[in-house]
């Protein structure tokens, strides 16, 4: 099992909160993907990093932010949540290219 | 731009017969393509990829898929079905850095 760690897993929480869901590997990757996926569906790339101080838009629009300060920590961010924002989230991380991406559990978040 | 496609939303089979989950890309240069499976309220878990070599890649689980480049396809397949293997399953194809485009999916459902 690849170390990729995401808390919480679960998160019902009121509209307008400010919410940060974690993300943190211990394997050294280089690069780390946020993706966003509707339950039984297609996952969605939102936002990916290269590496320390590297971040990019994925190709969802997306209205969270993401940093990178740490190689091992990607965390994500709204800061007011909506109804809308009701999915569920993955993190992933990689070495270099044609490496496989090793997921973390997800995280379900339901705005009411 | 990269795309995979799965035709088949759910796929049925048989405990003992064999399976197959197809999966058909388009991409522009050579194809780097991937297959992950998804249980329940988990994250993707990664299966094969094909780069190059062997048109039939082995990978985890007793899986194995067959790279066809007149055909773009690449499709999963197994031996023999378990009722375990039963999940969530994606093809994908890598776009720069790393990058997946993802599939819509294909719910694989194995009955005794």
């Amino acid at each position: 099992e690849a170390d990729i760690y995401q808390t919480p897993r679960y998160l019902v929480i009121g509209t307008g909160k400010k919410i940060t869901l974690e993300c943190s590997q211990t394997m050294g990757h280089d690069k780390m993907y946020w993706y966003q996926q509707d339950p039984g569906m297609e996952l969605h790339l939102i936002h990916y990093s290269y590496g320390v101080n590297s971040t990019e838009k994925g190709d969802l629009s997306s209205e969270s932010t993401v940093s990178r300060i740490r190689t091992e920590h990607f965390p994500l961010t709204l800061e007011s949540a909506r109804p809308s924002h009701t999915s569920q989230y993955l993190c992933a991380s990689s070495w270099g290219d044609n490496q496989p991406q090793h997921f973390g559990d997800g995280t379900r978040l339901s705005i009411l | 731009a990269q795309s995979v496609a799965q035709p088949e939303d759910q796929v049925n089979v048989a405990e003992g017969n064999p399976l197959t989950v197809k999966c058909t890309y388009s991409v522009s240069g050579n194809p780097y393509l991937f297959w992950y499976v998804q249980y329940p309220n988990r994250g993707l878990q990664f299966l094969l990829k094909y780069i190059t070599g062997d048109n039939l890649v082995k990978g985890s689980y007793g899986f194995e898929a067959e790279f066809n480049k007149s055909q773009t396809s690449f499709h999963l397949k197994k031996p023999s079905a378990l009722v375990s293997d039963s999940a969530l399953y994606f093809c994908a194809t890598r776009g720069g850095g790393n990058k997946l485009t993802f599939g819509t999916g294909t719910q694989l459902k194995v009955e005794l």
